[in-house]
């Protein structure tokens, strides 16, 4: 039973265009995380929710807009795609906004054409 | 500026051959210093979390200890299975979990 999944796990889409990037958790976690991963694999944390609140947003431009429905959920959008923005999405939880540790979904690579 | 570097950037070992992986960090409030695995096309898998200078934690060959400005993983007696890229973190006053670059481990049978 996947623990956090996110969908879908491959995107591919032309410049311009806007896309969604779904992920849930069944863990009970209250704080939900994005991480975008570059080619280089480093990981850089985009957003983070504590109970559907935001409590960190990284300097990522305005076109990326998270949206928690519930603690559960944390969904991905993404308007006027560009070629810079392709790179792997992971979707992570943890149980308490401080020394817990994340776990994360299998990802999701956007590739921007 | 806060930071974590992890060394090496990849690391080449024989089946058995015992090794050890950096990470330094320079960051104020440490609140927790954590180790993840990657395997190709997965998502980081967490390993240890480690809190203060001194402490240290084990799972089967590996060992990750913790100073007041860097931890170590030590792969003991390595298998290919331990073949990944190994991810260091550090958890901060602001709540952010900040990654370093990774080691990636090959590990031949």
């Amino acid at each position: 039973d996947t623990a956090v999944s996110q969908t879908p796990k491959y995107l591919v889409t032309q410049m311009g265009n806007d896309k969604s990037i779904k992920c849930e958790q069944n863990l009970g976690h209250d704080t939900m995380y994005w991480y975008k991963q570059d080619s280089k694999k480093f990981l850089k944390i985009m957003f983070s929710y504590n109970n559907k609140e935001l409590i960190i947003n990284e300097t990522v431009p305005n076109r990326f807009s998270p949206k928690s429905p519930d603690k559960a959920h944390l969904n991905l959008h993404i308007n006027s795609l560009e070629l810079g923005d392709s790179a792997v999405y992971f979707c992570a939880s943890s149980k308490a906004r401080v020394n817990t540790e994340a776990f994360f979904g299998q990802g999701t690579r956007l590739t921007v054409v | 500026e806060d930071q974590v570097t992890q060394s090496p950037e990849a690391l080449r070992l024989q089946e058995g051959e015992s090794s050890s992986l950096n990470c330094s960090y320079t960051v104020s409030g440490l609140r927790g210093l954590f180790w993840y695995r990657q395997d190709p096309g997965k998502g980081p898998e967490f390993l240890f979390t480690l809190y203060s200078a001194g402490e240290e934690k084990e799972k089967e060959r590996l060992k990750a200890t913790l100073t007041k400005k860097e931890s170590f993983l030590h792969i003991t007696a390595p298998k290919p299975e331990d073949s990944a890229t190994y991810l260091c973190a550090v958890h901060q006053d602001d709540y952010k979990l900040s990654f370093g670059a990774g080691t990636t481990v090959t590990v031949r049978a």
